[in-house]
C-alpha cells in the first residue's frame, strides 16, 4: 500500500512569516500535484512536479520534487491570511496502484494569523 | 470553460438505505474519478471512469458502484449504507491520462444516520 506523509499536519504562523510543507514516501511516483481545499469545497489543482529535481514557483509559492521521485516539498513566502487552508499532496502512477490513482496525504492544516 | 459541477449538495440518509450521487466532468474531460474524504483526512480513491469502463477501483466494497455515461457525467451508487459511509465525496474529471491531474468538484455532503 502506497502511503504519503505529510508534515506538519498543523501549522498556525503569523502573516509576514515563511513556512514549508513536507510530503514524503516511500514510493516512486510519476507525478505528484499539490491541492489546496477550503471547508466544505473540493480541492483545487496548484501544481504538477514530474521530473526529479523539479522546481516550480507560483508567486509566493515554491514546489519541489525530490530527484528519487519519493518526496516533495511546499515553501510559502511571506504567508498571507488568504493562504489559510489545507494543503494536499497526491501522488500518481506509483508502483502498485497504477496510472489511475492519486494517492493523497492527510493533508497540513494551514492558518496564517493577521 | 465549464468546472466540475456535483449533485446533490449536501444529503441526508439512514442505515440501510441507498444513494445516487452524481457528477458532470469538465468540459473536454473524458475520465471521472471518485473519492472519498472523512472528516480530517485526505481523499481516498473510489474508482475512475474512462470512456464507460471502470478503469480502477480502489479498496472499496462492492455496494460502491458507479456509471459514467457518454456525456462523461457520472453517477456513484452506494447500496446498504453504513454510519461509516458519512463523508465528502468528490468527483474529479481530467482530460490528460499521463500525468493524471485531475480537476475536483466542489463535493456532496453526505450523512448517514
Amino acid at each position: 500500500t502506497q502511503l504519503l506523509e505529510q508534515s506538519p499536519q498543523f501549522l498556525s504562523i503569523q502573516e509576514g512569516e515563511n513556512l514549508t510543507v513536507y510530503c514524503n514516501s516511500s514510493s516512486v511516483f510519476s507525478s505528484l500535484q499539490w491541492y489546496r481545499q477550503e471547508p466544505g469545497e473540493g480541492p483545487v489543482l496548484l501544481v504538477t512536479v514530474v521530473t526529479g529535481g523539479e522546481v516550480k514557483k507560483l508567486k509566493r509559492l515554491t514546489f519541489q520534487f525530490g530527484d528519487a521521485r519519493k518526496d516533495s516539498s511546499l515553501h510559502i513566502t511571506a504567508a498571507q491570511p488568504g493562504d489559510t487552508g489545507l494543503y494536499l499532496c497526491a501522488g500518481a502512477g506509483g508502483s502498485g496502484a497504477g496510472s489511475y490513482q492519486l494517492t493523497f496525504g492527510k493533508g497540513t492544516k494551514l492558518s496564517v494569523i493577521p | 470553460e465549464t468546472g466540475v459541477t456535483q449533485s446533490p449538495t449536501h444529503l441526508i440518509k439512514t442505515r440501510g438505505q441507498q444513494v445516487t450521487l452524481r457528477c458532470s466532468s469538465q468540459s473536454g474531460h473524458n475520465t471521472v474519478s471518485w473519492y472519498q474524504q472523512a472528516l480530517g483526512q485526505g481523499p481516498q480513491f473510489i474508482f475512475q471512469y474512462y470512456r464507460e469502463e471502470e478503469n480502477g477501483r480502489g479498496n472499496f466494497p462492492p455496494r460502491f458502484s458507479g456509471l459514467q455515461f457518454p456525456n462523461y457525467s457520472s453517477e456513484l451508487n452506494v447500496n446498504a449504507l453504513e454510519l461509516d459511509d458519512s463523508a465528502l465525496y468528490l468527483c474529479a474529471s481530467s482530460g490528460d491520462i499521463a500525468y493524471n491531474e485531475q480537476f475536483f468538484g466542489p463535493g456532496t455532503r453526505l450523512t448517514v444516520l
